[in-house]
């Protein structure tokens, strides 16, 4: 079964502070991703990376770095936390040859 | 951009019954379409998917139907268990998965 661990799993940060939202894969996927959710918004994707050392943007970046130093490891980085990035973020891996997502089971972020 | 429609934002079925949750889209380059499952407090799990070379796909209880056509497609949970229970994700892409454009879910609640 194929496992992707986030850490940590609730956080509440202050606004203007830093947040890092950890991800590790013991999949061995090339392909990892960070999405958010809110409620009546589904699944946005903010960053993804197709292996170490690569970073890409998604369809909502804006306040978001991402990082994956590592074919195991991806982060999410708000360097200035707000308000309006009070969340769920999932983080994903998948394989270039297939198509099913493996996802963690969340981290909750209150920036207050 | 490709938008996805989920149209039951919460659906109540008896147990036993049969369950139906529609998406619709409005990229017609999209051709690929999973469905995914998120339990109460835990990540999403892939659950089945429909490729545009066909119209209609089944994996046990679960039917996917796709109408290219109306672009449209949709999941049916047949007889219908309390374990069903959850909130579920429709998703259309040009498959890659980073194109993964995601409806904003349907809560499914199963009556005794």
């Amino acid at each position: 079964e194929a496992a992707v661990t986030q850490s940590p799993r609730n956080k509440v940060a202050v606004t203007g502070g830093k947040v890092t939202l950890s991800c590790n894969q013991t999949n061995n996927h090339n392909n990892m991703y960070w999405y958010r959710q809110d409620t009546g918004h589904g699944l946005r994707l903010i960053h993804y990376s197709y292996g170490a050392g690569s970073t890409e943007k998604g369809d909502i970046p804006d306040g978001y770095k991402a990082s994956r130093p590592s074919q195991e490891n991806f982060s999410l980085i708000l360097e200035l936390a707000t308000p309006s990035q009070t969340s769920v973020y999932f983080c994903a891996s998948g394989d270039s040859s297939q198509n099913t997502l493996y996802f963690g089971a969340g981290t909750r972020l209150s920036v207050l | 951009g490709e938008k996805v429609e989920q149209h039951e934002s919460t659906l109540s079925v008896r147990e036993g019954d049969s369950a139906v949750i529609n998406c619709t889209y409005t990229d017609t380059a999209s051709s690929y379409f999973p469905w995914y499952k998120q339990e109460a407090g835990k990540g999403l799990h892939f659950v089945i998917d429909i490729r545009s070379n066909v119209d209609r796909k089944q994996s046990q209880r679960l039917i996917v139907l796709l109408d290219k056509k109306a672009k449209r497609f949709s999941l049916h949970i047949t007889a219908t268990q309390p374990e069903d229970s959850a909130i579920y994700f429709c998703a259309a892409s040009m498959d890659s998965n980073y194109q993964l454009i995601w409806g904003s879910g349907t809560k499914l609640i199963i009556k005794p």
